[in-house]
């Protein structure tokens, strides 16, 4: 079985830091897809990314940007220059190809951007 | 294009009653996925419908069930509710071709069991 695991529970930093949060995965399948959504205090999920096993191209959008490391089996969150807005619990989550649309979401990192 | 929709937001029963949860995808969605969110399980996949079929199922208890109308729209339903049921449940769905596994979720139901 697949397995999402986001060590950090809890982080804090000051406005306009960088900061990465940390996402290691466990699967035996080859084919896979991951994604990071954020849960801002209204509750709703909002997609962030995702990324196919084949695709280890890093990737930036805006002040987000993503590493994956198939060898490690990671897929790392860097906000640069953080913002209050940022505020949120991200969450990391794994599909299997061929699964359907069952995700197997991380514990959550919860990030508190303070002034 | 309008987002995710849950029906209701919040909801107060009681131990032993049945509760019914609704869903409307994303205009062109075919496939509907419910997850549960509580302090202790954290997310957890209920299960997915595809074109009014279950193509998927978490490790839930029978009590919990779902079914998808031609028109994409789903419901959950949880019978005999139990204090542990208290969660946000959540409901998302995605499209079909190259994106076919983005799910895009609600803004959830809160169901609070006394």
């Amino acid at each position: 079985a697949q397995k999402v695991t986001q060590a950090q529970t809890e982080i804090s930093v000051v406005e306009k830091e960088d900061v990465t949060l940390d996402c290691v995965y466990e699967t035996r399948d080859t084919t896979y897809y991951l994604f990071w959504y954020k849960q801002p205090p209204s509750g709703e999920l909002v997609f962030l990314i995702r990324r196919n096993s084949f695709d280890e191209q890093n990737e930036i959008s805006g002040r987000y940007s993503w590493n994956f490391q198939k060898s490690t089996s990671s897929f790392n969150f860097t906000i640069t220059a953080s913002q209050v807005v940022d505020s949120a619990v991200y969450f990391c989550a794994l599909i299997l190809t061929g699964g359907g649309n069952k995700l197997t979401f991380g514990t959550g990192t919860q990030l508190k951007v303070e002034l | 294009k309008a987002g995710v929709t849950q029906t209701p937001r919040y909801l107060i029963k009681t131990r032993g009653q049945q509760v019914t949860l609704s869903c409307s995808p994303i205009s062109g969605h075919r496939s509907v996925s419910w997850y549960q969110q509580t302090p202790g399980q954290g997310l957890q996949f209920l299960f997915e419908y595809f074109s009014e079929t279950q193509r998927n199922k978490g490790n839930f208890p029978g009590r919990f069930s779902g079914r998808q109308f031609s028109n994409s729209r789903s419901e959950m339903n949880v019978s005999t509710l139990e204090l542990g049921d208290s969660a946000l449940y959540l409901c998302a769905s995605s499209g079909t071709g190259v994106a076919y596994n983005e799910q895009f979720f609600g803004p959830g139901t809160r169901l609070t069991v006394l």
